[in-house]
């Protein structure tokens, strides 16, 4: 398996744009979630899906972030407009309810700077 | 709130020492707890699970502990090598399949 897929893996945009991140989850995995990460706070979960349906979005920061998971193998995060504190490396990650389990699997994250 | 902790922060040691790593949550209503590597500029790499219901798990030269009642869960590394420097990262894993992170421990094996 590929693993999961995130793209672009480096975005660089100025202050005000609409910036999309993509990702592709493992196949056959079920819940897939979006972290955020920076030196300050750290990993912080944003949002997470169960069977492409948004189940907690209490991390989201503000409205200018948004997120859709249009079938089982494709989502996104938005951010839009954009500000340079939303600097960050942004994380998709999925995994599988198999025995209560729930491994949480990485991608490779795609840096975001915003200027 | 759940808050986790990991002691020490950063951690430098000459290749072949064996090395505890410590991570601390507040919250003991856990599901399980994962360990993590992460490697400079990259994703993160799932090294351990361990359930709630477990006391250890093991990996190759990793030996994962929990005691869920105190909180407390450690990351025994055997052996250290070169290749073992990175960004070590535990997550306890809370209601509604939520991981919540430490800061991690910087680990750097000399060789």
């Amino acid at each position: 398996d590929a693993g999961v897929i995130q793209s672009p893996r480096h975005e660089v945009t100025e202050m005000g744009q609409e910036v999309t991140l993509r990702c592709k989850p493992i196949s056959g995995h079920d819940y897939l979630f979006w972290y955020r990460q920076t030196m300050m706070r750290g990993l912080e979960l944003l949002i997470y899906f169960n069977n492409n349906v948004p189940i907690d979005d209490s991390g989201m920061p503000e409205d200018r972030f948004s997120a859709k998971m249009p079938n089982a193998s494709f989502s996104t995060l938005k951010i839009q407009p954009s500000e340079p504190r939303d600097s960050a490396v942004y994380f998709c990650a999925s995994s599988l309810d198999r025995a209560l389990s729930y491994e949480q699997y990485f991608g490779p994250g795609t840096r975001l700077t915003v200027t | 709130k759940q808050e986790v902790t990991q002691i020490p922060a950063a951690l430098s040691v000459p290749e072949g020492e064996n090395l505890v790593l410590n991570c601390s949550f507040t919250d003991s209503a856990i599901y399980n707890l994962q360990w993590f590597r992460q490697d400079p500029g990259k994703g993160l790499t799932s090294l351990l699970l361990i359930q709630s219901s477990q006391r250890e798990q093991t990996s190759g030269r990793l030996n994962a502990s929990l005691d869920k009642s105190s909180g407390r869960s450690t990351l025994y590394i055997a052996a250290s090598q070169p290749g073992d420097s990175a960004t070590y990262l535990c997550a306890p894993r809370e209601y509604g399949n939520k991981l919540v992170f430490g800061a991690g421990t910087i680990l750097r094996v000399k060789s």
